[in-house]
């Protein structure tokens, strides 16, 4: 099975912070890993696909890269609204999936 | 719009099933598959299972297996999990979501569509 392991598990920032979130792969992936945002009580909600891709409607602020085991997820500039966990999923062993154990974002 | 809507909140004693309902709409049912996710309190995502809304095809995460049935009625265009044999553990929000390809020139899915969740309560 692949595991999928991110750090940190929280990360304190601020507003206006650059903020990155790393993603490792147990085995190499591809570039077959996506990125997700929740909030507490919410469901999570698609960020970035294809470890680069800016899903439709995510603003531009988001950024994601790496390919085979190790990706980032950039923030470029904080907003408020930007604080929740975060977690990233292979798709490579379709249709066995897997996410990372989520890093929490906090003030 | 797209949605799916989930059943609603269940406690269940131990030893006793769970069947979480995923109501699907504003899309063609058969052309995306299903993923189940659940969330345990204060913890991460965990992938449970996976259901071809085409031809009901499944795969389970191992710890699941005899445990878990997936199944899509395409009638009514609604996916269900149900959960055997419940322990406190198995006390989590249960998500439904619609796998997605993004990309056909290899195994790009991602899960763009998903439900409010269910909570599931096991307690004697």
């Amino acid at each position: 099975d692949i595991q999928m392991t991110q750090s940190p598990s929280s990360l304190s920032a601020s507003v206006g912070d650059r903020v990155t979130i790393t993603c490792r792969a147990s085995q190499s992936i591809g570039t077959y890993l996506h990125w997700y945002q929740q909030k507490p009580g919410k469901a999570p909600k698609l960020l970035i696909y294809g470890a680069s891709s800016l899903h439709s409607g995510v603003p531009s602020r988001f950024s994601g890269s790496g390919s085979g085991t190790d990706f980032t997820l950039t923030i470029s500039s904080l907003q408020a609204e930007d604080f929740a966990t975060y977690y990233c999923q292979q798709s490579y062993s379709t249709p066995s999936y897997t996410f990372g154990q989520g890093t929490k974002l906090e003030i | 719009q797209v949605q799916l809507v989930q059943s609603g909140v269940e406690v269940k004693k131990p030893g006793a099933s769970v069947k979480v309902s995923c109501k699907a709409s504003g899309y063609t049912f058969s052309k995306y598959d299903i993923i189940w996710v659940r969330q345990a309190p204060g913890q991460g995502l965990e992938w449970m299972g996976w259901i071809s809304a085409d031809n009901d095809n499944t795969r389970y995460l191992q710890k699941f297996q005899g445990r878990v049935t997936l199944t899509t009625d395409t009638s009514t265009t609604t996916a269900f999990m149900e959960l055997r044999s419940l322990k406190s553990d198995d006390t989590a929000v249960y998500y439904c979501a619609r796998s997605r390809l993004f990309d056909s020139s290899g195994p790009q899915f991602a899960f763009d569509i998903w439900g409010h969740g269910t909570m599931v309560t096991v307690s004697s």
